[in-house]
């Protein structure tokens, strides 16, 4: 049961270059999301899916891009990296579940560095 | 715009003491999730909370909610060291569909020292 999985863990980028993090779940579930943590503060949403071919901006989304093409996958591209963007990124799954409150399930995040 | 405030921001208690870590947020919001994060590691889910005077215990947490005060919290009782971690509430920031979208605090880094 792999759960949320996230790839790669690790990435020291240079500014300007472009990279995707791949996110997968193996639960069938509707939702995901991408969340950025710095230090000192809490997650903050950086884009949202609701299902297949859907997708939405949240409280950070600029120098992002997603796209949703499967249920299982969304990943998260940096466009044009800047050291603005080091941090570390959670990817985030959950069933739809409108007023039941379902669980959340969190990647192992990745650790992304930008020179 | 949802804001969420936790308080204390850092907490240091002994081993076998009781203490309260509060979560205050600014709109109306019927769910909220507490969620536990060690060093270098994932979220790792505590509690959901889903409507006014509901109240969850997990051994020795235990969260509630107050959806007319818009408050949480997170009573730890008689601490041990394996309860050392980060503590973050996160409340649904309007999700249209479900639990899409979550304004997370700014966690509690809680030290239990022997």
């Amino acid at each position: 049961n792999a759960g949320v999985t996230q790839t790669p863990k690790f990435q020291v980028l240079k500014t300007g270059q472009s990279m995707t993090l791949q996110c997968a779940q193996d639960m069938n579930h509707e939702y995901m999301s991408w969340y950025r943590q710095d230090p000192g503060m809490g997650l903050r949403l950086i884009h949202y899916s609701v299902g297949a071919g859907i997708t939405d901006q949240g409280e950070v989304p600029n120098g992002y891009n997603v796209s949703r093409s499967t249920t299982e996958d969304f990943p998260l591209r940096l466009l044009s990296a800047a050291p603005s963007q080091t941090s570390v990124y959670f990817c985030a799954s959950s069933r739809a579940g409108g007023s039941s409150g379902n669980t959340i399930y969190f990647g192992e995040g990745s650790w992304l560095t930008v020179v | 715009e949802l804001k969420v405030e936790q308080n204390p921001l850092f907490l240091s208690m002994q081993e076998g003491k009781n203490y309260t870590i509060y979560c205050n947020y600014s709109t109306t919001s019927d769910r909220l999730y507490w969620y536990r994060q060690d060093p270098g590691k994932s979220l790792e889910s505590l509690f959901v909370l889903l409507s006014n005077g509901a109240v969850k215990q997990e051994g020795r947490l235990m969260a509630s909610l107050d959806t007319k005060a818009r408050l949480s919290t997170l009573h730890i009782t008689a601490a041990v060291h394996d309860l050392s971690a980060t503590y973050f509430c996160a409340v649904d920031a309007g999700s249209n569909f479900g639990n899409e979208k979550l304004t997370f605090g700014t966690g509690t880094r809680l030290t239990i020292i022997p």
